[in-house]
């Protein structure tokens, strides 16, 4: 059964503080993954990481896969108090004519002032 | 471009009752999705449609049924509502049947089943 993980589940931490969430699958035809932040609403799409090794940057966030490890990060430098919210892993498999997509539980993120 | 549009917000039912999610998107995209979201479950597949005209199982489908009712809309029907379907419903939309495609959401129902 393919599944995702997330770690930690939750984390608080203070305005400044550089923070690493991470995310492990174990997926059958993974094709991608891709991480979402969602606030009191809908996900809304950060990344998509297809290939090991290759660092993707958005401002203060940054993520990285790595896929003879199955796992990758999410970084965020500099963190504020917008960056509050739920970070969602989801691993995409092909194979089907849909792409499956496995979400980990997620990680709440909590920045103080 | 309102994106995906979700209705209700909100909603009350009582055990028995029947309700049908409406979603919408108006992007042009092919593939529309149903998804519920639990505390420490993760988003849970429940339907999606590839393209207009065809609707599949997703992982948990039991209790639910769907409708492609065009390219634009995917309702959600809920037939007796149980407790056990108190979740956040949320409807996704994307280009393509989602392999190295991203999937915009909706804003979500909450349902709440008494």
């Amino acid at each position: 059964e393919d599944k995702v993980v997330q770690s930690p589940l939750s984390l608080v931490v203070h305005e400044g503080d550089t923070v690493t969430l991470n995310c492990s699958y174990e997926v059958t035809n993974f094709r991608s993954l891709l991480w979402y932040k969602q606030e009191k609403k809908a996900p809304t799409f950060l990344f998509m990481l297809t290939s090991s090794g290759i660092e993707k940057k958005s401002g203060r966030l940054s993520s990285i896969l790595d896929k003879k490890e199955l796992f990758s990060i999410l970084n965020i430098t500099a963190t504020q108090t917008g960056d509050s919210a739920i970070y969602l892993c989801v691993a995409n498999a092909g194979g089907t004519s849909y792409g499956k997509l496995t979400f980990g539980q997620g990680t709440i993120l909590t920045v103080h002032p | 471009n309102a994106g995906v549009t979700q209705t209700p917000k909100f909603q009350v039912l009582k055990t028995g009752q029947s309700m049908t999610l409406q979603c919408a998107q108006d992007m042009n995209h092919n593939s529309m999705y149903w998804y519920r979201q639990d505390p420490g479950m993760g988003l849970r597949l429940i339907y999606y449609s590839a393209s207009e005209g065809t609707t599949d199982k997703g992982e948990v489908p039991n209790g639910y049924n769907v409708s492609r009712l065009n390219k634009r809309e995917f309702s959600l029907r809920l037939e007796s509502a149980a407790p056990s379907q108190t979740s956040v419903y949320f409807c996704a939309s994307s280009a393509q049947p989602s392999g190295q495609e991203t999937q915009y959401f909706g804003p979500g129902t909450r349902l709440l089943v008494l």
